[in-house]
């Protein structure tokens, strides 16, 4: 069975572009999850997905946005980048339950410079 | 909010020997899990042991045990006959049980452990 994955594993962007990552859940997960992992700050929550409806959000500004797609799959777009975006951004995605855990991907290394 | 707190940045350990984690959380929920996470270099994050607030049995995968103390709202990580396959980040998530608003794992800023040999 394959895991989490994600893509690219790494982006290089200069400040004020746009950013595209991309996840593809484990077969019959339904919901997808998003983590930031700057250093020094741990794993930050940023979006929930669930059948294709965002049902949480950290605090993030408006410039994070996602979807979720049919397929389950999972988009995050990056708007207006900014230096202190540069991060580890991990995607998970468990099942409709949730309680036994994500099962994460090996996460996107995402450079603004 | 619920908060979770990993009062141990680094830690280190001979290979063979025991290690405890700590990590305390702060929740008004009654209903809720508790879990570990190793992330190795490889950045893979990994689902070490998971326990269920609602059972006072103590989780164990085979050499990772924990030690949950609902009240004193505490749930530390026992790694025996430490390998250098541990090595890591270790992190503790807390989870609200099914049918919460906030609905995602909230992690403490991790534990860095190096397994000597």
């Amino acid at each position: 069975e394959a895991g989490v994955t994600q893509s690219p594993t790494h982006l290089i962007k200069t400040r004020g572009q746009q950013a595209t990552l991309r996840c593809s859940p484990i077969s019959g997960h339904t919901s997808v999850y998003w983590y930031q992992q700057a250093l020094g700050l741990g794993l930050q929550f940023l979006l929930w997905y669930d059948e294709g409806e965002e049902r949480n959000r950290g605090n993030f500004p408006p410039r994070f946005s996602g979807r979720q797609f049919p397929n389950y799959s999972s988009e995050l777009n990056v708007n207006a980048l900014e230096l202190e975006d540069s991060a580890l951004y991990l995607c998970a995605s468990s099942l409709a339950g949730r309680n036994y855990g994500y099962t994460f991907g090996s996460g996107t290394r995402l450079t603004v410079v | 909010a619920q908060t979770v707190t990993q009062s141990q940045p680094e830690m280190s350990v001979q290979e063979a020997e025991t290690v405890t984690l700590s990590c305390t959380y702060d929740t008004s929920e009654n209903n809720y899990y508790l879990f570990w996470y190793k992330q190795p270099p490889s950045r893979q994050m990994i689902l070490v042991i998971r326990q269920e607030a609602y059972k006072q049995q103590n989780a164990t995968e085979n050499r990772f045990s924990v030690n949950f103390q609902k009240a004193a709202k505490s749930f530390s990580l026992k790694i025996s006959d430490s390998q250098l396959g541990d090595t890591a980040m270790y992190f503790c998530a807390f989870l609200k049980g099914y049918g919460g608003s906030q609905g995602n794992l909230i992690f403490g800023k991790g534990t860095k452990l190096s397994v000597k040999p």
